[in-house]
């Protein structure tokens, strides 16, 4: 079993529909979670970034963090053609030097 | 400011051959890494470094070699080409180390035949 699962989609919804991007994981050391998104051919991009519980809102973007039940999420409001990308979970403990166990990614299709 | 700076873009090796892949940054950031990224397997750590002089391993080493003998420099070397190291490879930069913001490259395709 991966330390982080995540799936790899894809998964296509239109144009400004609501959506949910998951990972869970097994390693309840993690503290740190990170969600970075990836176009085609590119280098990966921070998008958000918690640190232990709780919630993160930033524009569009909500990430939530659920310890109890090993989970993470990343909700994106009104999506946009341009959301378009694969979506990457990663994250780290200070028992392994914080170094990031990552996802799989989640293909993402926004459809116009 | 440039960001960091991955060359080539693409490169065809025969098994066996070796090459560098270079890595560059010039927001004088500490700690620079190494991932491969291949289909359905995420991102995994090859080698890191969190300073000028200081190498340590990741996840899968086996075949690379690293060193950092500048903060803005971190070329990793490919000793003897096999087609299991056909990947895309991605260089990233923190201001510390991973749990802060990390700043990747545009990353270089390598087919090995």
């Amino acid at each position: 079993q991966k330390e982080v699962e995540q799936d790899p989609g894809p998964l296509s919804v239109p144009e400004g529909a609501i959506v949910s991007l998951n990972c869970t994981y097994s390693n309840s050391a993690f503290q740190y979670f990170m969600w970075y998104r990836q176009y085609s051919r590119k280098g990966p991009e921070l998008l958000m970034y918690t640190y232990s519980s709780g919630n993160k809102e930033d524009g569009r973007f909500t990430a939530q963090v659920d310890k109890s039940s090993k989970y993470i999420s990343l909700f994106i409001r009104d999506s946009q053609p341009s959301d378009s990308a694969t979506y990457l979970c990663a994250m780290s403990a200070e028992d392994s030097n914080y170094q990031l166990i990552w996802g799989a990614g989640t293909k993402l299709i926004i459809k116009p | 400011n440039a960001g960091v700076t991955q060359t080539p873009k693409f490169q065809v090796l025969k098994t066996g051959q070796s090459m560098t892949l270079q890595c560059a940054q010039d927001m004088n950031h500490e700690y620079m890494s190494w991932y491969r990224q291949d289909p359905g397997m995420g991102l995994r750590l090859i080698h890191y470094s969190v300073g000028a002089g200081i190498t340590d391993q990741g996840e899968v080493p086996n075949g690379y070699n690293v060193s950092r003998s500048t903060t803005e420099d971190f070329p990793l070397r490919l000793l003897s080409a096999a087609p299991s190291q056909t990947s895309v490879y991605f260089c990233a930069s923190g201001r510390r180390g991973p749990q802060e913001t990390q700043y990747f490259g545009p990353g270089t395709r390598l087919l090995v035949l």
